[in-house]
């Protein structure tokens, strides 16, 4: 079952803030961030494991929390280069899989 | 260092025609992945190998196949292309290895798929 993420979409000029969620219904076990920008390929941005331990982004930022199974990524003095559909991917214990949800579109403008 | 690529990068079809995409990884990674791309329904698993030889089912597995004969390549076929199958493909791979977590995935360019 696809994570719901939320919002589905939205713009932001230079240097503004954003927070992207992510929930799912499953108990997880990791949640990873990704960005795709328009024609590529999808990008990895962060790991977020139960526990709380972070690996990925120097300059983004994320959650989780465990108790709600939710996951939120953080995007602070956005730029240009932010602009991408985000996608989270949650993984359940034991299962080496990744399922993504249906991605937040982020359009940056000057 | 290419990692991972993706033949062929666009290709038409008409229903009912068989392809094999191929996928192609030069790190060492024990897991590789296919997923198609929907606008709309981000990524979904389609098929999955976690080391040569073997496959696994996704979420989408039907009118497709799949292959691991040798560690650095990852095949998908579809027997008979049908349009509800035009879509871009996306081949991804990550470390595995009997970590105790999901690794990062790193994925290839993409295949778009066209079937009329």
């Amino acid at each position: 079952q696809q994570p719901v993420q939320s919002p589905q979409a939205v713009i932001l000029r230079e240097g503004e803030d954003a927070v992207i969620n992510c929930s799912s219904s499953k108990a997880l076990y990791s949640v990873h961030w990704y960005r795709q920008k328009h024609g590529e390929a999808p990008v990895f941005l962060m790991i977020l494991l139960k526990g709380g331990e972070q690996k990925g982004h120097e300059k983004i930022s994320a959650s989780f929390n465990e108790k709600k199974q939710q996951s939120s990524l953080y995007l602070t003095a956005s730029q240009l280069s932010y602009s991408g559909t985000y996608f989270c991917g949650t993984e359940r214990a034991g299962s080496y899989q990744l399922t993504f949800g249906k991605g937040t579109k982020l359009s940056v403008i000057p | 260092n290419a990692g991972v690529t993706q033949t062929p990068k666009f290709r038409v079809l008409k229903t009912g025609q068989s392809m094999t995409l191929l996928c192609a990884q030069d790190m060492n990674h024990e897991y590789m992945y296919w997923y198609r791309q929907d606008p709309g329904m981000g990524l979904r698993l389609i098929h999955y190998s976690v080391g040569e030889g073997t496959t696994a089912k996704g979420e989408v597995p039907d009118g497709y196949n799949v292959s691991r004969l040798k560690k650095q390549n990852f095949l998908l076929g579809l027997e008979s292309a049908a349009p509800s199958q035009t879509s871009v493909y996306f081949c991804a791979s990550s470390y595995g290895g009997g970590g105790t977590y999901q690794e990062t995935q790193y994925f290839g360019p993409g295949t778009r798929l066209l079937v009329l």
